[in-house]
């Protein structure tokens, strides 16, 4: 799977929009790109996933470039709560178990501030 | 959907014991399971993928003797470390994934704390 580059932290504003750029710029054609993020002590949690196309859902935004090489994963309106580390991880899909590993890098700890 | 939960959330141990961890897919059927582990101030390690009803595969420099995982069903695999050690204490995840036409996202437990005295 194709390595990613993170700042290791951000800090935001209650309220605005938090955007949280990854580069992966070996990536091949078959990977997505994945964000997560872990809230301290907890378990990771999903937040989106795509391939080529933007997407969106009710937590965030990916905006993905047209050469794929990197990505911004925007929370819109981000709160208290949004702080946390947001890992952005590149790998294939397939079928068999040996191609779901998640490969994990140190992530960006955004901070959002009151 | 896709809750995974993990039980005990936190275990205390004596040097030398061993600890049974639980990881379950509440709402589907998880083909793969994974367990991870995640040191302070560390990101998650990947320790070994298991399927259901076949032997897991373990990490390069993962004792399979000491980290004994069982996934003997689509709901449920389990980890244990055997005669744990104080090197042994970390934060210990387990995910699962399922598959289906248009997603196999990856969706983790909360996390299991154990201390080894």
């Amino acid at each position: 799977d194709a390595k990613t580059t993170q700042p290791p932290s951000m800090d935001c504003a209650e309220g605005r929009a938090a955007n949280l750029p990854c580069n992966h710029s070996t990536i091949s054609g078959n990977e997505y790109v994945y964000w997560y993020r872990q809230i301290h002590s907890q378990g990771p949690q999903y937040i989106i996933h795509g391939l080529k196309n933007n997407e969106t859902n009710e937590m965030a935004s990916l905006i993905i470039t047209e050469d794929r090489k990197s990505s911004t994963l925007i929370l819109p309106h981000a709160t208290l709560r949004d702080t946390a580390v947001y890992y952005c991880i590149v790998r294939s899909r397939g079928p068999s178990g040996s191609n779901y590993k998640l490969t994990f890098g140190k992530g960006t700890l955004l901070t959002v501030n009151p | 959907g896709a809750v995974v939960s993990q039980h005990p959330s936190w275990v205390i141990c004596k040097s030398g014991t061993s600890v049974k961890i639980e990881c379950r897919s509440l709402d589907f059927q998880a083909t793969t399971m994974f367990w991870y582990r995640q040191f302070p101030k560390q990101s998650l390690m990947l320790m070994a993928t298991s399927n259901e009803g076949s032997k897991a595969t373990y990490e390069q420099g993962v004792e399979k003797d000491k980290f004994l995982i069982n996934h003997a069903s689509l709901t449920l695999s389990t980890l244990t470390v055997t005669s744990a050690h104080p090197e042994d204490s970390s934060f210990y995840i387990c995910s699962a994934g399922r598959t289906s036409v248009s997603t196999d996202t990856q969706y983790f437990g909360p996390g299991t704390r154990l201390t080894v005295l």
